[in-house]
């Protein structure tokens, strides 16, 4: 069965740190881009962060930029996301999704095509 | 890229159809020819789910009942009759512009 699933989340003192991590089965992890979108409590969803299936260039919202990093273990089929600096507003659920491309260039069908997601994980950025 | 969405609530009656739609403050038609847009169902409690991607092509196991459209900035997103598992929030997703940006979301629900 293709499945991913999240885990690391929990409950941060503003300014503080977390990763996230995103175990995934039932396909080959490393020829696919991944993806973390998150949504805040009754909000909509909002793009985190991509990365190809090499691990190469990764991509960030600027609402993440320098404090988030997105990586990735193609051995060990897990997705990251390590998040510093983090803020009451990053309050969020976050999902990782699974693209339908390797490579973020000119020779993709498909972009932001994400067929695969996981169940989330809550982060709670908190006093 | 702003993508804008409406309505953002639609009441529908059940067999009824229904139409969403999203504009984009730019165009999605990347260099390469290929739009990079594609939309999202999100039922209540649930993680979201692909319905349409590259505008029109229906994931396999969405109903026909969903049809994805449109090109440049404006795209629409139709149920031909609405049913009962249809509740819930659509988002539509463009790809084509770093960083990858959402609509707000439309709530459908039934009358």
């Amino acid at each position: 069965e293709v499945q991913l699933l999240e885990s690391g989340g929990g409950l941060v003192q503003p300014g503080g740190s977390l990763r996230l991590s995103c175990a995934a089965s039932g396909f080959t992890f490393g020829t696919y881009a991944m993806n973390w979108v998150r949504q805040a409590p009754g909000k909509g969803l909002e793009w985190v962060s991509a990365i190809s299936g090499s691990g190469g260039t990764p991509y960030y919202a600027d609402s993440v930029k320098g404090r988030f990093t997105i990586s990735r273990d193609n051995s060990r089929d897990t997705l990251y996301l390590q998040m510093y600096s983090l803020r009451p507003e990053d309050t969020a659920v976050y999902y990782c999704a699974k693209d339908e491309t390797y490579y973020y260039d000119n020779s993709a069908d498909q972009r932001g095509s994400f067929d695969i997601w996981g169940q989330g994980t809550v982060v709670t950025v908190s006093s | 890229v702003v993508m804008t969405q409406s309505p953002l609530s639609l009441p529908v009656t059940l067999g009824q159809p229904a139409s969403i739609s999203c504009r984009s403050s730019q165009s999605l038609v990347h260099s390469n020819g290929n739009t990079y847009f594609n939309w999202f169902q999100q039922r209540p409690g649930q993680s979201p789910r692909r319905l349409i991607y590259n505008v029109s092509k229906r994931d396999s196991g969405v109903p026909d009942r969903f049809s994805g459209s449109g090109s440049g900035t404006d795209f629409t997103l139709k149920i031909s009759r609405v049913e009962a598992e249809d509740v819930g929030v659509y988002y539509c997703i463009q790809a084509t512009h770093w960083p990858l940006t959402f609509g707000p979301g439309t709530k459908v629900e039934i009358k």
